[in-house]
C-alpha cells in the first residue's frame, strides 16, 4: 500500500516568507509526528498528533512554527517569517498505535526547505 | 533533558567484516529502541528495534543488544556488504509521551568492496 507522502519535496523560500508543508500519513494511522533534520544530524522531534489532537508541541523551536491536523488525517506544518536557520529537511512520520503502545514509525521522504 | 549519544560518527569496514555502532541514552524511562537506516536523500527506514523487556534481538545479519542498567544499546552488522553503506541512527522512546523518538547523531557506515 501507499506509504507516507509529503509535498512539496523541495521548497526554496526567501527570508521572511511563509511556507506550508504537507504530510499525508498512511491511511488509518492514528499517530503523526513531525521532525526537523538539519544537514548531517539526526531528526529532532517537533510535534505529535493523536488523531486531530496536538498532544505534544514541545519541540517547536518558536511561535513561528505551527502545525495542524484538523480531520485527523492530513497534517500541515506552517512556518511564518522564515529565517535561514529554518533550512532543514522536515520529516513526517505516522504510526498505527496511540500513546502508550510502542509501534514502528513510518517516515515520509521529507521536504527539503532552503531559506535564502 | 532527554539525550541519545551515538558513536562512532563515521565507520569504514571491508566487505565481509562486522560493524558495531553504540548508543547511550539519558532517560531511564525509555523502553523502546529502534534503529533506522537512511540512504542519501532518502527517508529513514526501520531495520530493527528492541523493547526493554529483552536484552538481545537478531534478524539475519543484524542484531541489537540492550543493557538497561548501563543505559546503552548497540547495533551489530555481520558479513557487511556494500549495500549496507548508509547513515544509521539509533533512537529511544517512552511509550507515555506518544512514542516521540529521540535520535542519536548518526553513524555514516562505509563498506568497501
Amino acid at each position: 500500500g501507499a506509504g507516507v507522502s509529503q509535498s512539496p519535496r523541495y521548497k526554496v523560500a526567501k527570508r521572511g516568507q511563509d511556507v506550508a508543508l504537507r504530510c499525508d500519513p498512511i491511511s488509518g494511522h492514528v499517530s503523526l509526528f513531525w521532525y526537523q533534520q538539519a544537514l548531517g544530524q539526526g531528526p529532532e522531534f517537533l510535534t505529535y498528533f493523536q488523531n486531530e489532537a496536538q498532544l505534544d508541541k514541545s519541540g517547536l523551536p518558536s511561535d513561528r512554527f505551527f502545525a495542524e491536523r484538523p480531520e485527523g488525517s492530513v497534517s500541515t506544518l506552517k512556518i511564518q517569517r522564515t529565517q535561514q536557520e529554518d533550512s532543514a529537511v522536515y520529516l513526517c512520520a505516522s504510526s498505527s498505535r496511540t500513546s502508550g503502545a510502542l509501534n514502528e514509525q513510518f517516515f515520509g521522504p521529507g521536504t527539503r526547505l532552503t531559506v535564502l | 533533558g532527554e539525550n541519545v549519544e551515538q558513536h562512532p560518527s563515521t565507520l569504514s569496514v571491508q566487505e565481509g567484516d562486522s560493524a558495531v555502532i553504540k548508543c547511550t541514552y539519558s532517560d531511564s524511562a525509555s523502553n523502546y529502541f529502534p534503529w533506522y537506516k537512511q540512504e542519501l536523500g532518502k527517508r529513514p527506514q526501520l531495520i530493527i528495534d528492541i523493547r526493554s523487556n529483552v536484552g538481545e534481538k537478531k534478524d539475519q545479519r543484524i542484531a541489537v543488544t540492550l543493557n538497561k542498567t548501563a543505559k546503552h544499546f548497540s547495533l551489530h552488522i555481520t558479513e557487511t556488504q556494500p549495500e549496507d553503506s548508509a547513515v544509521y541512527f539509533c533512537a529511544a522512546s517512552r511509550g507515555n509521551q506518544g512514542g516521540k523518538l529521540i535520535f542519536g547523531q548518526g553513524t555514516e557506515l562505509s563498506v568497501k568492496p
